[in-house]
């Protein structure tokens, strides 16, 4: 069974500050994909990444896939209240699964 | 598109009863899965379909069982509903010619066993 550990588990911060927040396997995955859901709504994908050592980003978000594709990390730059939710990793090891990790609940205090 | 669409949105049952849970899909996505999400967990994945009569087991299937009579719809039954069951349950589909399976996902249904 693939293990993906998230973390912190919870990070709250000031609005404006940045933050990272880490996704690691012992595993290679052959791709990773970033969710965010909102109380009461279902998970939302952000972005995937693919390839080794890439770096997507999404307004003030930037994502990146470790060179190993064993570990992720997802950048917010001047954090915003509405940035405010569970972030999930969820890691596909070749087949038409996902494995997800146990998120990591961010709060943006204003 | 309405997406992915779950009914009911919130139910309780009692110990021993049974129910199903509804999915349905207007995307003509092969892929559908239905996860469970338990307070300050992540989704683990109970069952899944890679089309319609294909169904597959996830990591905790016990208690539940799954059929895919057509592309749109995939109903999750739960049999003898136990208190261990009380979770937010997830339908998700994913699209053939993906090779990553980024997954949609409904707006949930929350189910409290008592």
């Amino acid at each position: 069974t693939q293990l993906l550990e998230q973390s912190p588990q919870f990070l709250s911060i000031q609005e404006g500050e940045n933050l990272t927040v880490y996704c690691n396997s012992s595993s290679v995955f052959s791709s990773l994909q970033w969710y965010r859901q909102e109380p009461g709504e279902g998970p939302v994908l952000l972005v995937t990444v693919v390839t080794g050592g890439e770096v997507k980003k999404l307004k003030r978000l930037t994502f990146q896939f470790g060179d190993a594709r064993k570990d992720s990390s997802l950048h917010i730059t001047a954090a915003q209240p509405g940035d405010t939710g569970l972030y999930l990793c969820a890691g596909n090891f070749g087949n038409e699964k996902l494995t997800f990790g146990t998120g990591t609940r961010l709060t943006i205090i204003p | 598109n309405a997406g992915v669409t779950q009914t009911p949105k919130f139910r309780i049952l009692k110990i021993g009863q049974s129910m199903t849970l509804q999915c349905t899909q207007d995307m003509n996505h092969n892929y559908m899965y239905w996860y469970r999400q338990d307070p300050g967990m992540g989704l683990k994945l109970i069952y899944y379909s890679v089309g319609a009569g294909i169904t597959d087991k996830g990591e905790v299937p016990n208690g539940y069982n799954v059929s895919r009579s057509t592309t749109e719809d995939f109903p999750l039954r739960l049999e003898l509903a136990a208190p261990s069951q009380t979770s937010v349950y997830f339908c998700a589909s994913s699209y053939l010619g993906t090779s990553s399976y980024e997954q949609y996902f409904g707006p949930g249904t929350r189910l409290t066993v008592t």
